[in-house]
């Protein structure tokens, strides 16, 4: 089975910038997450969907950062405006159910803000 | 709150066993599972405890002892492509949450 992609591979934007980043989580994955990683640390849960609802967004910047999954397949993260603490790789990952231990990720998205 | 504790780097010889330990603190605690990153790669899922024991998977092991919020990831007969980061994830309620890393360097 195909497994999870995500577009652009790498993006350098300027402080105050906005971006996006895109995910397609393996077919028939009902739970898809969103995960940020900064370099020597562990990836921390942005947010999460189960379908196109979200079950977790406790630790999303809502102020910049947003999320949807309209039908319940892919989804988008934005960001908006840049910070240039927001320099971290961007891990989208699926699983079959909410809250399973075994998820699969993306290759992610190394953002680099300037 | 949550936290988890591992080593951050471990070196191990070619050939040998070696083991990397994770204790955790957690309300709701599920299991804990293990997750293999290589540099620049993506992590991928190794091993997953519900319950108490060892569970083994190839030259790949994983204990967990529920009362002593602790367990670990037993690595047999390194291989050179063992270099990687590890990170041990404790499932609370219906999110994943993941500890540090440990860095795990491989000798010849």
């Amino acid at each position: 089975e195909a497994g999870v992609a995500q577009s652009p591979r790498y993006k350098i934007i300027e402080k105050r910038q906005s971006v996006a980043f895109w995910c397609n989580p393996i077919s028939g994955h009902a739970t898809l997450y969103w995960y940020q990683q900064i370099l020597g640390q562990g990836p921390k849960l942005l947010i999460q969907f189960q379908n196109n609802g979200v079950v977790d967004d406790s630790q999303l910047p809502k102020d910049r950062f947003s999320a949807e999954r309209l039908k319940g397949v892919d989804s988008t993260l934005k960001i908006q405006p840049a910070k240039l603490e927001d320099s971290a790789v961007y891990l989208c990952a699926s699983s079959r159910t909410s809250g399973s231990s075994e998820q699969y990720f993306g290759p992610g998205t190394r953002l680099t803000v300037t | 709150g949550q936290s988890l504790e591992q080593p951050s780097e471990v070196t191990a010889v070619e050939g040998a066993i070696v083991q990397i330990n994770c204790t955790y603190q957690t309300s709701g605690f599920y299991g804990l599972s293990w997750y293999q990153q290589h540099d620049g790669g993506a992590p991928t899922f190794l091993s997953y405890n519900a319950l108490d024991g060892l569970e083994e998977t190839g030259r790949f092991s994983s204990f967990l002892s529920r009362s002593d919020s602790y367990g670990y990831l037993l690595l047999q007969e390194l291989q050179m492509k063992d270099s990687a980061s590890y990170f041990c994830a404790v499932r609370e309620d219906d999110k994943i949450i993941f500890g540090k890393g440990t860095r795990l360097h491989i000798l010849p």
